[in-house]
């Protein structure tokens, strides 16, 4: 079975600080790892993944997030925050060939950016 | 090009009710997926429908159950309503079984 824990369920952060958004996974198999997006009355944007190869992906706004097997981890970074970032964001893994079928969620991280 | 869309934007039922949500997929898309997220929760995948077959289901009694048509749009159905289902109602589709999905805006059911 695989599962997701999100550590956080809210991280302020001022503008144009780092902020990181912790990720764990727990997967018996080969795992597909995600970080998902969603503002606010909005539906679930994929943000980036890692399918295979590289183990540091990264997105086209800025944040990257690195597989680590040896922590079970997948954590979300971004150098500089801006207002815009202020939604909610959900790390997800499947097991599942491909990786999209039968995604498992975490709780999601709220990032609220302050002024 | 159109994305998914869902409808209807909400929905109130009272417990015992039934009630049917419908999803259109992205146009070239031949899977759909739905899943529920519960307020302060991740979402919890439904089920999957490729090309008109259910192909996965997650942990959800039998009374959910959906549909997809011909033209890949597809329904979830939920008999005998209970307080616990109200929920954010996602629908997502992709085009293929093994391929990034897309997600709609959601439907909001109450359940009083």
């Amino acid at each position: 079975a695989q599962s997701v824990t999100q550590l956080d369920s809210q991280v302020p952060v001022f503008e144009e600080a780092p902020v990181e958004l912790r990720c764990n996974y727990s997967s018996s198999v080969s795992v597909y790892l995600f970080w998902y997006v969603q503002y606010p009355n909005q539906g679930l944007q994929l943000l980036l993944k890692y399918l295979s190869g590289s183990t540091l992906v990264e997105s086209i706004n800025g944040f990257e997030a690195e597989f680590n097997k040896s922590q079970t981890s997948f954590h979300l970074r971004k150098p500089s925050v801006h207002i815009s970032d202020t939604a909610e964001y959900f790390c997800a893994v499947s097991d599942r060939p491909g990786g999209y079928q039968k995604v498992t969620f975490g709780t999601g991280t709220k990032l609220q950016v302050i002024p | 090009e159109t994305g998914v869309t869902q409808s209807p934007t909400h929905l109130i039922k009272t417990r015992g009710q039934q009630v049917t949500l419908r999803c259109s997929s992205q146009s070239g898309h031949n899977t759909v997926s739905w899943y529920q997220q519960a307020l302060g929760q991740g979402p919890q995948f439904i089920f999957q429908y490729y090309r008109e077959e259910e192909n996965g289901r997650g942990n959800f009694p039998p009374r959910f159950s959906g549909l997809q048509f011909p033209n890949y749009s597809s329904e979830l159905n939920v008999n005998a309503l209970e307080l616990d289902d109200s929920a954010l109602y996602l629908c997502a589709s992709s085009p293929g079984q093994v391929n990034e999905q897309f997600f709609g805006p959601g439907t909001r059911l109450t359940v009083l």
